[in-house]
């Protein structure tokens, strides 16, 4: 059965304090692992999609990496306004759904 | 602008009535989706369509229902056969030739 797991539920980090976070998954045949960023009441923002093992991307604080049992997003010297749950999502070959994990709520105090 | 419209944003509805629940984008994606976040759950797909005048169900398409008559809409009725519809209700799209699909700003329904 294809699935999400994403570690730690919650994180809570000083003003410039990096860190990441996990995503394992197990997929029948990986089409791609997408995360995205929520912000309380809505609906969630697009960072990033990945393809293949040994890819990475990056947008100013953050990197997504991907490995072929799990993928990281990386946060680097974060800012309050980084506060927000991330979610991972994968999507398995010769299918149009998204399998979700529950969620990483990121907390970044000044 | 273009984008994914939801509305509304806030809903109450009492036990026992249907209510739909409206997502609009001018996009000019071809597929659209319906997925339904509760607290401690990952998203989960209700129904999606990839063409007008069709759709497929997905996990935990009991007690909803769709139409696609158009390609700009895909609306959500809740029917009173869903037991728990009290959630947060979102809706994407997918651009043709990719695979990520963008999210609208979600509906709260709440059942009183």
């Amino acid at each position: 059965e294809d699935q999400v797991t994403q570690s730690p539920e919650a994180l809570r980090l000083q003003e410039g304090e990096s860190s990441s976070l996990n995503c394992s998954y197990t997929v029948s045949g990986l089409r791609g692992l997408f995360w995205y960023r929520q912000d309380p009441g809505k609906g969630p923002e697009f960072l990033f999609t990945l393809y293949s093992a040994g890819e990475e991307k990056e947008k100013e604080r953050l990197k997504a990496t991907l490995t072929k049992k799990e993928s990281f997003l990386h946060i680097t010297a974060p800012k309050p306004e980084d506060s927000a749950t991330y979610l991972c999502a994968v999507q398995a070959r010769n299918t149009d759904k998204l399998i979700f994990g529950t969620g990483t709520r990121l907390q970044v105090f000044p | 602008d273009g984008g994914i419209t939801q509305s509304p944003k806030y809903l109450f509805r009492k036990e026992g009535q249907n209510v739909t629940l409206s997502c609009e984008q001018n996009l000019n994606h071809d597929a659209m989706y319906w997925y339904r976040q509760d607290p401690g759950q990952g998203l989960r797909l209700i129904y999606y369509s990839q063409i007008v005048n069709d759709f497929q169900k997905g996990d935990i398409a009991e007690g909803y229902s769709v139409s696609r008559e158009k390609k700009e809409s895909f609306p959500l009725t809740v029917t009173s056969a869903q037991k728990n519809p009290t959630a947060f209700y979102l809706c994407a799209s997918l651009p043709s030739g990719t695979d990520t699909q963008y999210f609208g700003p979600g509906t709260r329904l709440t059942v009183l």
